[in-house]
């Protein structure tokens, strides 16, 4: 199986800040990454697929990137709806998921 | 607009089966392949199984593989999950999710629905 790695687990920051989030892959991908974003006791929310395709209806302040092993998903300006948990999904193969990045109020 | 609507779940003994369905509308199901992703209490989320559309081929997370079964029924625009031999570990929600093609491999999930929640205890 492929891990997915995210870093950081949590991150505090406040309305405004700009975020980036990363996610390693223990084997290379090329671009079959996908970014959710999830709430508490919601469903997720697809946000890109490619690694950095928006899907629509997402705001223009998420952007993504990377390829291989190594991706980005940055929040350009944090709004009061971005606080939530956002996972990583590798789906070259069987999908795998990373372990989340909750983005929380500082 | 697309939705996918879980039901099934409870509280069940171990060793003990459910079954999930999930009823789709909104979209031609049979030219999309639908998958199963679950979440434990705190937890992330693990992909544990999936079927293609038109072709119905199924495949299955190492984790459940020989326990749980997924099948489709085009006609009821309806996918279940069979679960047998559910052991502790199983507590999760479950999740239906839909793949933006016909194919489950290569594919991310662009709908969900709401989540079945199973819980295993004796």
């Amino acid at each position: 199986d492929i891990q997915m790695t995210q870093s950081p687990s949590t991150l505090s920051a406040s309305v405004g800040d700009r975020v980036t989030i990363t996610c390693r892959a223990s084997q290379n991908v090329n671009t079959w990454l996908a970014w959710y974003q999830q709430k508490p006791g919601k469903a997720p929310k697809l946000l890109m697929s490619q690694a950095s395709s928006l899907e629509s209806g997402v705001p223009s302040r998420f952007s993504g990137g990377g390829s291989g092993t190594e991706f980005t998903l940055t929040i350009s300006s944090l709004q009061p709806d971005d606080f939530a948990t956002y996972y990583c999904q590798q789906y070259i193969g069987f999908s795998t998921f990373g372990q989340g990045t909750k983005v929380e109020i500082k | 607009e697309v939705q996918l609507l879980e039901s099934g779940g409870g509280l069940v003994q171990p060793g003990g089966s459910l079954r999930l369905s999930c009823a789709a509308s909104g979209f031609t199901f049979s030219n999309y392949a639908i998958n199963w992703v679950r979440q434990a209490p705190g937890k992330g989320l693990e992909w544990v199984s999936g079927i293609g559309g038109s072709s119905g081929s199924t495949f299955y997370a190492d984790s459940v593989k020989g326990r749980f079964t997924i099948s489709r029924d085009n006609s009821k625009n309806t996918v279940y999950l069979q679960i047998n031999s559910l052991r502790a570990e199983d507590t999760a929600v479950y999740y239906c999710a839909k793949a933006d093609a016909s194919y489950v491999l290569r594919n991310y999930f662009d709908y969900w629905g709401q989540g079945t929640l199973v819980t295993v205890s004796s």
